[in-house]
């Protein structure tokens, strides 16, 4: 059965990089038939897509999020990560990582437990 | 950018049937998926494709997309059903999620 899990540090200090990486065990990233989410929730709002990577490297951001996010994998790692740069307090959030199928149709099946960030100095 | 609009809630007697809806422009010409969580936990995925169950999701849970709106039905809604339930469309090959609706059942 499919696992992901999050890690990395629960405070970032303002203007600096929010780094995480997301560990899948139980199957790969390299797997063709996925993609690999990041997700994000502010404390006691809803869910906000960040973006998704392939197991080629290709990559799709929001919008609104697009200058300061960067998604990358490491196969060998089995793991892959978000980079989100100039942080600010509404970037505290949990964030998810999750596993993904595309077609015409996109949904996530399985889901990290999530990681808490809290951007304050 | 494109949006989806969720009800911000939805009350239910138990043992009734549960409508949680989400409109977005011709939104019927999109996959949609829907996602239970409750509190302090992570998104379970409920409906995919607009009327698939994932294993393990009861009979109960089901969905429909048409027109401009997608639909969640839970029918015999039980007091294990409280949660927020959020719509997610596919647009661009971008994700859109909407606000998310939270269920009572009362």
């Amino acid at each position: 059965q499919v696992q992901l899990q999050e890690s990395g540090p629960g405070l970032v200090k303002p203007s600096e990089t929010l780094s995480l990486t997301c560990t899948v065990s139980g199957g790969s990233v390299s797997s063709g038939s996925y993609y690999w989410s990041w997700i994000r929730q502010p404390p006691g709002k809803g869910l906000e897509w960040i973006g998704y990577i392939y197991y080629s490297g290709s990559t799709n951001y929001n919008p609104s999020l697009r200058s300061r996010v960067t998604i990358s994998i490491d196969t060998s790692k089995n793991q892959f990560s978000l980079k989100l740069s100039s942080v600010t307090a509404a970037d505290t959030a949990v964030y998810y990582c999750a596993r993904a199928l595309a077609g015409p149709y996109y949904y996530m099946d399985v889901w990290g437990k999530g990681t808490t960030v809290t951007v304050s100095s | 950018s494109y949006e989806v609009t969720q009800p911000p809630s939805v009350s239910v007697s138990p043992g009734q049937t549960a409508s949680i809806t989400c409109s977005g422009d011709k939104l019927g010409d999109k996959y949609t998926c829907w996602y239970q969580q409750k509190p302090g936990q992570s998104p379970v995925l409920v409906i995919y494709q607009d009327t698939k169950r994932p294993s393990g999701i009861p009979e109960r849970f089901s969905g429909s997309n048409s027109g401009n709106t997608a639909t969640l039905t839970i029918s015999g809604t039980q007091a294990m059903d409280e949660a927020d339930y959020y719509c997610q469309a596919w647009d661009s090959s971008t994700v859109v999620f909407g606000g998310g609706t939270k269920l009572t059942v009362l």
